[in-house]
């Protein structure tokens, strides 16, 4: 089946500091990625759609200029948490959308703690 | 809002008995798709529903969608202490390629 990984799996950082969390698609390639966030005992919240060769599109309320994200190719989207804050500590999991079958493929996620 | 929502929020039965779970949802969607979380983990994609179905089965899953009530239900038969996770259903109700999640059902399946 389809696999997604990301990289780091977790991740601990001084307050301040940028962050960034590979998602890849490894046996299908992918024009469309999904960032999401989940907070303890809560649902996944869509953070951005990652589209190859284009500006990502970011859900009302997520900050872009501090959740950059690049989708420089098929593979391979990045999302970097900039100047880092503990309310940003969360399970960050990315998603790559294979066409045509009209799933989304969930990486396992990375653990985000800014301390 | 798009997000759905899980009924019940959590359940907990024994190992052997039947789990169901319910999602409702807000828009018109073109499927609907449950996952499966454990906890502190990456989403398991279980199964998905265009919305021209009805029923769909998956071995011990099955799942039931209502577009006139815009609801759905997974269904667990015969539980497993393993199956013990978060399941949520996910809508594509905006048409575009996103997916919109429910706020999840824990389920606890006691050995």
């Amino acid at each position: 089946g389809a696999v997604v990984s990301q990289h780091p799996s977790w991740v601990i950082c001084k307050s301040g500091t940028s962050v960034k969390i590979e998602c890849r698609s490894l046996d299908f390639q992918a024009t469309t990625m999904f960032w999401y966030r989940q907070f303890p005992k809560q649902s996944l919240m869509l953070m951005a759609t990652s589209n190859e060769g284009s500006k990502a599109t970011y859900e009302q309320g997520v900050e872009k200029d501090k959740f950059l994200i690049n989708h420089a190719s098929l593979t391979l989207s990045t999302l970097t948490v900039t100047s880092a804050h503990p309310e940003d500590s969360s399970f960050y999991i990315c998603s790559a959308y294979r066409d045509p079958t009209d799933t989304q493929y969930f990486g396992p996620g990375t653990r985000l703690t800014v301390l | 809002s798009q997000q759905g929502e899980e009924d019940p929020q959590a359940l907990s039965i024994q190992e052997g008995e039947n789990a169901t779970m319910n999602c409702s949802y807000k828009t018109s969607i073109n499927n609907l798709q449950w996952y499966r979380q454990n906890s502190g983990r990456g989403l398991v994609h279980l199964i998905l529903i265009r919305s021209n179905e009805r029923e769909k089965h998956s071995g011990r899953l099955r799942v039931t969608l209502d577009t006139s009530k815009k609801s759905s239900s997974l269904l667990i038969t015969a539980s497993r202490a393993a199956d013990t996770a978060s399941y949520f259903c996910a809508t594509d109700g905006d048409g575009a390629n996103n997916l919109f999640f429910g706020t999840g059902t824990r389920l606890t399946v006691i050995p």
